[in-house]
């Protein structure tokens, strides 16, 4: 399947810093990227829905101004966690769908955020 | 609106055995199914999705999964276990003109035993 990278892998910041994640789509062209949040031992939250060129789309309850999404390429997605908390310390995921194959989504191997 | 149920967080079956893994759905149009596999501290990996056509899906590691629209069904099944096999399990329903977002069951974590 298509493959999908982000980095960094695990970053730990001081409460009040900010963060940004990088998704990328290695082998083929996404104008569509997702954001998940995970909490241990619980399902996938959609966060925002990254369109390049565009604004995202934000799904209810999701900071637009805590959580910059910025699809500037069709590889490259990113999220920045702005002024961190340690509440925000969790698994980010994201996905990219290939429109060579329709409806799916590759993930990205995930990035583990820790706020002090 | 779409939903999924994933029917028991824990799963345990012994080396060999049959795997079961249920998932039902809800949605008021067609329905575009998916199984992830995700292992510790990792990303989620495609095992199987269904779109349209044969409702009986073959994926990847000897997983398959049918696709019954009567009981909004599709179960994951593996005739039989590998350790290798353990790992949390997600069921996931997307649509045409839902932006193809991606909505998730809880999971359903997989042990294998000896």
């Amino acid at each position: 399947g298509a493959v999908v990278s982000q980095h960094p892998s695990r970053v730990i910041c001081k409460s009040g810093t900010s963060v940004k994640i990088e998704c990328r789509s290695l082998d083929f062209q996404a104008t569509t990227m997702f954001w998940y949040r995970q909490f241990p031992k619980q399902s996938l939250m959609l966060m925002a829905t990254s369109n390049e060129g565009s604004k995202a789309t934000y799904e209810q309850g999701v900071e637009k101004d805590k959580f910059l999404i910025n699809h500037a390429s069709l590889t490259l997605s990113t999220l920045t966690v702005t002024s961190a908390h340690p509440e925000d310390s969790s698994f980010y995921i994201c996905s990219a769908r290939d429109p060579g194959q329709g409806k799916t989504q590759y993930f990205g191997p995930g990035t583990r955020l820790l706020v002090l | 609106a779409q939903s999924v149920t994933q029917l028991g967080s824990h799963v345990s079956v012994s080396e060999g055995a049959l795997v079961l893994l249920r998932c039902n759905y809800s949605s008021s149009v067609p329905p575009y199914l998916f199984w992830y596999v995700q292992y510790p501290n990792q990303g989620l990996q495609l095992l199987l999705k269904y779109t349209t056509g044969a409702t009986l899906v073959k994926g990847i590691n000897g997983f398959e999964a049918e696709f019954k629209k009567s009981e909004t069904s599709f179960h994951l099944t593996k005739p039989s276990a590998h350790m290798s096999d353990a790992a949390e399990y997600f069921c996931a329903v997307s649509h045409t003109g839902g932006g193809n977002k991606l909505t998730f069951g809880t999971g359903t974590q997989l042990k294998v035993e000896l």
